[in-house]
């Protein structure tokens, strides 16, 4: 079956600007997460969203913010850019994370870049 | 709280060399416990699970065993490829309100060398 698909792969916008990010889990998992992952701080938490509802939410300011739709993809959103937001964006899925075995799968990620 | 720590990289090691990177995790709770790769330009792959204590976790040549005693999760291969070159991150699942949440190692970073 199709894994994860995060689109675009590759992304260049100015700071100031907004981005929108796309993720298309696994058919039949209703749980995504999103993590941004930079070379200095790693893989870092964004949010969790199951059935169109955030879960969970890590330490990010108000101007990440993301939703999931009732097919289960997910968008994530960055407002007003800025250049430390620059980083590999990773969207991963599971059939349901509140089970704590559960694996999540991810997608190749997109990069974004703030010039 | 949760968190994952793993040996600092960067790796190197000839080809056949028995691989070690070791991981040691802080959990509340019973947590699962991961092995994550990453090749070049590419997003996160599992490589293996372990779901409670003693339970080992093996794929593709590699292990892991679930030590709670020594709340650790250390990473093997008898004999390392070329092509084992890549990221490897140690990860935990937590339950965390009414989900889960996974926490990430910073990654070790192997190059196998011919």
């Amino acid at each position: 079956k199709a894994g994860v698909t995060q689109t675009p792969r590759y992304l260049i916008k100015t700071r100031g600007q907004q981005v929108t990010l796309s993720c298309s889990p696994i058919s039949g998992h209703r749980s995504v997460s999103w993590y941004q992952q930079t070379p200095g701080q790693g893989l870092q938490f964004l949010f969790e969203y199951f059935s169109e509802t955030q879960r969970n939410k890590g330490n990010f300011p108000g101007r990440f913010s993301g939703r999931q739709f009732s097919n289960s993809r997910s968008e994530m959103n960055v407002s007003t850019l800025e250049l430390g937001d620059s980083a590999l964006y990773l969207c991963a899925s599971s059939l349901d994370l509140g089970r704590a075995n559960t694996e999540a799968f991810f997608g190749q990620g997109t990069r974004l870049t703030v010039v | 709280g949760n968190s994952v720590t793993q040996m600092e990289g960067p790796v190197t090691l000839s080809e056949e060399a028995f691989l070690t990177i070791n991981c040691t995790y802080t959990a509340t709770g019973y947590p699962s416990l991961f092995w994550y790769v990453q090749y070049p330009g590419e997003g996160l792959q599992l490589l293996l699970k372990a779901t409670k204590a003693d339970d080992k976790g093996s794929n593709k040549g590699f292990e892991a065993t679930y030590r709670k005693e020594t709340t650790s999760f250390h990473l093997e291969k008898g004999s390392v490829q070329v092509s084992d070159s890549a990221v490897y991150f140690c990860a935990l699942s937590a339950l965390r309100g009414t989900g889960n949440q996974f926490y990430f190692g910073t990654g070790t970073s192997l190059t196998v060398i011919p």
